[in-house]
């Protein structure tokens, strides 16, 4: 089955620990993103990578870091977590269209995160 | 940033009748894109719909693009509980390789 996939998928943790979240796909996507979404802010994205080792920073990247080492994996890591980044993170990926735009992306189901 | 603006924010509905609601956007765009959530899961994709296509339908799912006024409807017809969802609109302006999101729009189906 075509899917994305996030791990965990709720983590509870405290300022300044470090920690990471997995995305991965099984779609042979270029692109991978990662969002956060927070009430009344609407998604937001944080990175994004056109393909392995091509990453460049979306609206928000300030606290986070990602690498793309393979296709398939584009994981999200805080070195030092704090509490405004608590919130809902989601994974997507997607094709380049022949018109050389993005395609629909497919999203990962959420990781609710809580930085205390 | 530029993003779509979806319009109205909120709207209740009862089942059965029809839910439009609508997106603008600033510049000139290659595609947008409409995707529904339900409660906190993770964004599906509805309709794309190309910056020369003025209308495009997905079983109950009408989306129309109006390139002269930068701005984009959606339309649900015959509402179901299950339409309950927040909709967002995402558009992917020339020029740049991101899909630029709006708030969303919750719309609530009354049985």
């Amino acid at each position: 089955e075509a899917q994305v996939t996030q791990n965990p998928r709720y983590l509870i943790t405290v300022t300044g620990k470090k920690l990471t979240v997995t995305c991965s796909q099984n779609m042979n996507h270029e692109y991978m993103s990662w969002y956060r979404q927070d009430p009344g802010l609407g998604l937001r994205q944080i990175y994004y990578s056109m393909n392995v080792e091509v990453t460049d920073k979306g609206d928000v990247p300030e606290g986070y870091k990602v690498s793309r080492k393979e296709k398939r994996n584009f994981p999200l890591i805080l070195e030092s977590p704090s509490p405004n980044q608590t919130s809902l993170y989601f994974c997507a990926s997607s094709l380049w269209g022949t018109s050389g735009y993005q395609e629909t992306q497919y999203f990962g189901p959420g990781t609710r995160l809580l930085v205390l | 940033s530029q993003q779509g603006e979806e319009d109205p924010q909120a709207l209740s509905i009862q089942e059965g009748e029809n839910a439009t609601m609508n997106c603008s956007y600033k510049t000139s765009i290659n595609n947008l894109q409409w995707y529904r959530q339900n409660s906190g899961r993770g964004l599906v994709h509805l309709i794309l719909i190309r910056s020369n296509e003025r209308e495009k339908h997905s079983g109950r799912l009408r989306v129309t693009l109006d390139t002269s006024k930068k701005s984009s409807s959606l339309l649900i017809t015959a509402s179901r509980a299950a339409d309950t969802a927040s909709y967002f609109c995402a558009t992917c302006y020339y020029g740049n390789n991101r899909l630029a999101f709006g708030k969303g729009n919750q719309v609530v189906v009354i049985p």
